[in-house]
């Protein structure tokens, strides 16, 4: 059965980066999209960056353009979120989610990562 | 301030019907296809309708989902305690050039 299991929690400190990973199985890795969706506390879900592991184009959120980056291992089935310049407000629990195709729903969540900002 | 408008809270009893919406734009809703989340308390997300009223293998026919002009519905008839977590409306908008998602809404079965 397909599984997207993500890397533990993390502490930061503001201005500094994390590096959140998700590893897939149960299916053919390159045939479906990865997403990166966060929930900060008290907030509804918010969607901040796509991969297509085949050709590993991206598209980011423009929310977070210029300090995200998703990038992919094929070799381990694995898609990793970096967000630089982290401050409290990026205190959030971050899912990983998969999709058939760019414009499709979200078929299969990860359990979820919490980063905390803190100085 | 999300994109896609979702009332804040719901709420019904065992064996009522409760309908929560989503209102939208023409660069979302109104032109992509809406999908709808059931977040349980402490869980990940799950697909609950997609392509506006479709059920993936699992979810009881007691959920459905609608869809008109800029705005979603989705419908939960026979409300049971399990019921009780929080909803999330998401569509492609052509103009941000992502997904956007409602602020969601909390369920609550009285």
């Amino acid at each position: 059965q397909v599984q997207l299991v993500q890397s533990g929690a993390e502490v930061k400190k503001p201005g500094a980066s994390v590096k959140v990973s998700c590893k897939a199985s149960g299916y053919t890795f390159t045939s479906y999209h990865m997403h990166w969706v966060r929930q900060a506390p008290g907030q509804g879900l918010e969607w901040m960056a796509i991969i297509n592991p085949s050709g590993g184009s991206t598209s980011y959120a423009q929310k977070f353009q210029g300090r995200i980056t998703m990038t992919r291992d094929t070799s381990t089935s694995t898609v990793y979120l970096d967000l630089s310049s982290l401050r409290s407000e990026d205190t959030a629990v971050y899912y990983c989610a998969s999709s058939s195709g760019w414009y499709s729903y979200f078929d299969y969540w990860g359990q979820g990562t919490l980063v905390t900002v803190s100085s | 301030q999300s994109v896609l408008t979702q009332p804040p809270s719901a709420s019904g009893t065992p064996g009522q019907r409760v309908a929560i919406s989503c209102s939208g734009s023409s660069s979302n809703i109104g032109g992509n296809s809406v999908n709808w989340y059931q977040r349980l308390p402490g869980t990940a997300p799950k697909l609950l309708i997609y392509s506006n009223n479709q059920r993936p293998s699992g979810v009881p026919d007691r959920f459905s989902g609608s869809k008109s002009g800029t705005s979603a519905s989705l419908a939960i008839s026979g409300l049971q305690s399990e019921d009780e977590a929080d909803y999330y409306c998401a569509a492609w908008d052509d103009s941000l050039n992502g997904w956007v998602f409602g602020g969601g809404t909390k369920l609550t079965v009285l």
